[in-house]
């Protein structure tokens, strides 16, 4: 299993509504990342876990919670959105080794409405 | 710190044309290199990554050299296709364990 898979592919929330994001690896990797992308924009980096444990935080706000509940799995909790977090939501893992790239998956597309 | 400029795009071929979408970087030693490509409504995939000076990578017919004297991993294709349509990111990745970075990325379209 070469892949990042995510869920859903598209999501569209109120800005009080809670929801979460699911990202699952099978390939040992054991940094997972959080990318948040705006059109026609390189992804921004939001969270790093490292072993499981949140290695980074960019200064994200307090509305995206991330979880790691173990190395396969990384969750992206939202909650009380603006519409400015509209974007694209991309899952990533990789090897410890700076000789490798990241793994992404295909992304959540969330609207906040 | 460490950054990657792209040339700016967005760069329109017609098919069968030769494609060149320039790289540079700076960094403190010798980073590894990467070109993603983003199809549209898709998450990024590694199109070919090169880990030292000299390394060429390769992948469907792209190609790019890593040039330490010029700083620069520049990405080639010898005749683009339609399906070639994509946003392209280069990216290096300094020390294990650090983050990758991305350049500001380059759309690319391809005219029948």
């Amino acid at each position: 299993d070469t892949e990042v898979t995510q869920t859903p592919k598209h999501l569209v929330m109120g800005m009080t509504n809670k929801k979460s994001l699911k990202c699952e690896q099978h390939m040992g990797h054991r940094a997972m990342y959080w990318y948040k992308q705006k059109a026609k924009k390189p992804p921004e980096l939001m969270f790093v876990y490292s072993y499981e444990k949140l290695s980074i935080n960019e200064s994200v706000p307090s509305r995206f919670s991330p979880e790691c509940p173990n190395s396969s799995l990384l969750n992206l909790h939202l909650h009380a959105l603006q519409p400015e977090d509209s974007a694209l939501y991309l899952c990533a893992s990789s090897q410890g080794s700076r000789n490798y790239g990241y793994t992404f998956g295909s992304g959540t597309r969330l609207t906040v409405v | 710190g460490d950054s990657v400029t792209q040339m700016e795009g967005p760069v329109t071929l017609s098919e069968e044309a030769f494609l060149t979408i320039n790289c540079t970087y700076t960094a403190t030693g010798y980073p590894s290199l990467f070109w993603y490509v983003q199809y549209p409504g898709e998450g990024l995939q590694l199109l070919l990554k090169a880990t030292k000076a000299d390394d060429k990578g390769s992948n469907k017919g792209f190609e790019a050299t890593y040039r330490k004297e010029t700083t620069s991993f520049h990405l080639e294709k010898g005749s683009v296709q339609v399906s070639d349509s994509a946003v392209y990111f280069c990216a290096l990745r300094w020390t294990s364990g650090s983050r990758l970075t991305f350049g500001e990325g380059t759309q690319l379209t391809v005219n029948p």
